[in-house]
């Protein structure tokens, strides 16, 4: 069973900041919190990952609170091609690297 | 440099058949992943191998269905005598050790 917490659908303008947020309230030391979006179907898409840091990379910025139980995603400029469901998932840093997933957020950036 | 590749992308099958599914990872990478996913549900984690050998199974069917990755060549899962059930999209991933998994596009499978 899936261990994060995310609401099942969120609307944003196209240009502005997505923020999708995630609860993982169970998460262990020894696990990242990893993000991957699936476009309409095809197959899913990494995103970033992170352990205690906030990240930044081209795509996204990820913000993880300091007690590690929630997280949120960050896309700066939102653009229509960003429509698609958005997964959170634990992965544990050595040993099983299985994802679990949930049902994930459905975002949809309208013009 | 290549994504992961997957075929075929679709594929149709009477009950009782056999399905084949290919999947060729990135160059350099010795991890392969298998998961299914239905219609509007996230992806179900199947089974995880290295070469020549199965890691992890934990999410594969006890009867019917097998997966390989030899040595040499594509990791092959493998579905016997599809039911309906079986109807679903089958994603590969892949990766170096203990890195980010990298998708392919899928297949689709279908059973009439």
């Amino acid at each position: 069973d899936a261990k994060t917490t995310q609401p099942p659908s969120m609307d944003c303008a196209e240009g502005r900041a997505a923020n999708l947020p995630c609860n993982h309230s169970t998460i262990s030391g020894n696990e990242y919190v990893y993000w991957y979006r699936q476009i309409h179907s095809q197959g899913p898409q990494y995103i970033i990952h992170g352990l205690k840091n906030n990240e930044t990379n081209e795509m996204a910025s990820l913000i993880i609170t300091e007690d590690r139980k929630s997280s949120t995603l960050i896309l700066p400029h939102a653009t229509l091609r960003d429509t698609a469901v958005y997964y959170c998932i634990h992965r544990a840093i050595v040993g099983n690297y299985q994802l679990i997933w949930g049902a994930g957020t459905k975002l949809i950036i309208k013009p | 440099n290549a994504g992961v590749m997957q075929n075929p992308r679709h594929l149709v099958r009477r009950r009782g058949q056999e399905a084949r599914l290919r999947c060729s990872p990135m160059k350099g990478h010795s991890h392969v992943y298998w998961y299914r996913q239905l219609p509007e549900e996230g992806l179900k984690f199947m089974v995880y191998l290295q070469k020549e050998n199965i890691i992890d199974e934990s999410g594969m069917p006890k009867e019917r269905f097998s997966a390989e990755f030899p040595k040499e060549g594509p990791s092959i899962l493998r579905i016997q005598q599809v039911v309906r059930g079986d109807s679903a999209a089958y994603f590969c991933a892949s990766s170096p050790q203990g890195s980010e998994q990298y998708f392919g596009p899928g297949t689709r499978l279908t059973v009439t």
